[in-house]
């Protein structure tokens, strides 16, 4: 199946810093992306959708400035979580589309 | 709004004891249902995709159908490597979303 990869696994950062998640399709062209989010014994909750050379759509009450999006190219999309407090620790999962069904590993992001 | 729901929340088995997850959904123009496994700290890890009522698919000790209202992942004779959180996920209209049901903990004992 296709290959969605996101690096980086996991990452600490302190209280106030930015952080820049990449998800990049390693055997296909992703025109569309999307960013999710996972707390723990929780499912997980669409934040974005990402389309190359657009700006992202945001779910309802996802902040824009904080997650900041970007699709630059059809193998890559980013998201930076800006000015990280530790409610923002979470785990971070992007899946590529087409096709839809493939998710990456995940970033578990952690604010000290 | 598009809604997935799953049941049970969580499941114990003994090896060898087949079972069934429930996944109901309500979601306008469903495009795929879809079944993720998720081990813990990773990314879901593609199961089926299940597109018509009345389809059925299978990988291993696992298969899955589907009816207009919900599908089922039968797991027989499970394993303890089978353990893990089973996703279910319905695409609606808007290509690549995807809603997701909370999960089933699945938890095989030797």
């Amino acid at each position: 199946g296709a290959v969605v990869s996101q690096h980086p696994s996991w990452v600490i950062c302190k209280s106030g810093t930015s952080v820049k998640i990449e998800c990049r399709s390693l055997d296909f062209q992703a025109t569309t992306m999307f960013w999710y989010r996972q707390f723990p014994k929780q499912s997980l909750m669409l934040m974005a959708t990402s389309n190359e050379g657009s700006k992202a759509t945001y779910e309802q009450g996802v902040e824009k400035d904080k997650f900041l999006i970007n699709h630059a190219s059809l193998t890559l999309s980013t998201l930076t979580v800006t000015s990280a407090h530790p409610e923002d620790s979470s785990f971070y999962i992007c899946s590529a589309y087409p096709p839809e069904a493939f998710f990456g590993q995940g970033t578990r992001l952690t604010v000290v | 709004e598009d809604q997935v729901t799953q049941s049970p929340e969580a499941l114990r088995l003994q090896e060898g004891e087949s079972s069934s997850l429930n996944c109901s959904y309500t979601v306008s123009g469903l495009r795929g249902l879809f079944w993720y496994r998720q081990d813990p700290g990773k990314g879901p890890e593609f199961l089926f995709t299940l597109y018509s009522a009345g389809e059925e698919k299978e990988k291993e000790r696992l298969k899955a159908t589907l009816t207009k209202k919900e599908s089922f992942l039968h797991i027989t004779a499970p394993k303890p490597e089978d353990s893990a959180t089973y996703l279910c996920a319905a695409g609606g209209t808007s290509y690549g979303k995807l809603t997701f049901g909370q999960g089933t903990i699945l938890t095989v004992h030797p």
